[in-house]
């Protein structure tokens, strides 16, 4: 099976633009969750989808988003840039109740100017 | 909220010798997963081990072992015959099973440099 996959895998972005990461399952997995990555913050999380819903969000504010497709494919979206919000995005994806050892993605390195 | 600690923010250990990194996390849930991640150079997480709480027999996957004392809340992850494919930094992650939602919390890792 094909791992996890993200793109774009590099993005540079000046401050108040906004960005969308998009992230591909492995098949047959139906949880999508999104981490975000920084050496002073380390690894936090932001949001799980489930066949299309959110479960469950970090804390992080209203201007990180995301939404899951019928293919199970998710996208996040950030808006209004901050330079704070530079940072590597992981995604990563389980079966579900089945199994939920999350299988992470090679990420998507945004830079914010 | 659960938290997970990794006391050791960098060790090093020569190449075909044993190391032993360190993690400890704080909960009240009773159903819970435990994982160890390794994030090589190249940034791809990659799985490494994974224990369910509910087992008492600790986990093992070739090199890889773990000592999982429930009682201490103590999850330490073995690396037997230590490779240069092993330099990496190593997350501890807990996992609420019963939260109904596949939330990962992580330590902030250990950086393991395996020397030749």
């Amino acid at each position: 099976k094909a791992g996890v996959t993200q793109t774009p895998r590099y993005l540079i972005k000046t401050r108040g633009q906004q960005v969308t990461l998009s992230c591909s399952p492995i098949s047959g997995h139906r949880s999508v969750s999104w981490y975000q990555q920084t050496p002073g913050q380390g690894l936090q999380f932001l949001f799980e989808y489930f066949s299309e819903t959110q479960r469950n969000k970090g804390n992080f504010p209203g201007r990180f988003s995301g939404r899951q497709f019928s293919n199970s494919r998710s996208e996040m979206n950030v808006s209004t840039l901050e330079l704070g919000d530079s940072a590597l995005y992981l995604c990563a994806s389980s079966q579900g109740l089945a199994s939920p050892t999350q299988y992470f993605g090679p990420g998507t390195r945004l830079t914010v100017l | 909220a659960q938290t997970v600690t990794q006391s050791q923010p960098e060790m090093s250990v020569q190449e075909a010798e044993t190391v032993t990194l360190s993690c400890t996390y704080d909960t009240s849930e009773s159903n819970y997963y435990l994982f160890w991640y390794k994030q090589p150079p190249s940034r791809q997480m990659i799985l490494v081990i994974r224990q369910e709480a509910y087992k008492q027999q600790n986990a093992t996957e070739n090199r890889f072992s773990v000592n999982f004392q429930k009682a201490a809340k103590s999850f330490s992850l073995k690396i037997s015959d230590s490779q240069l494919g092993d330099t990496a930094m190593y997350f501890c992650a807990f996992m609420n099973s019963g939260a109904g939602s596949y939330q990962l919390t992580f330590g902030k890792g250990t950086k393991l440099s395996v020397i030749p």
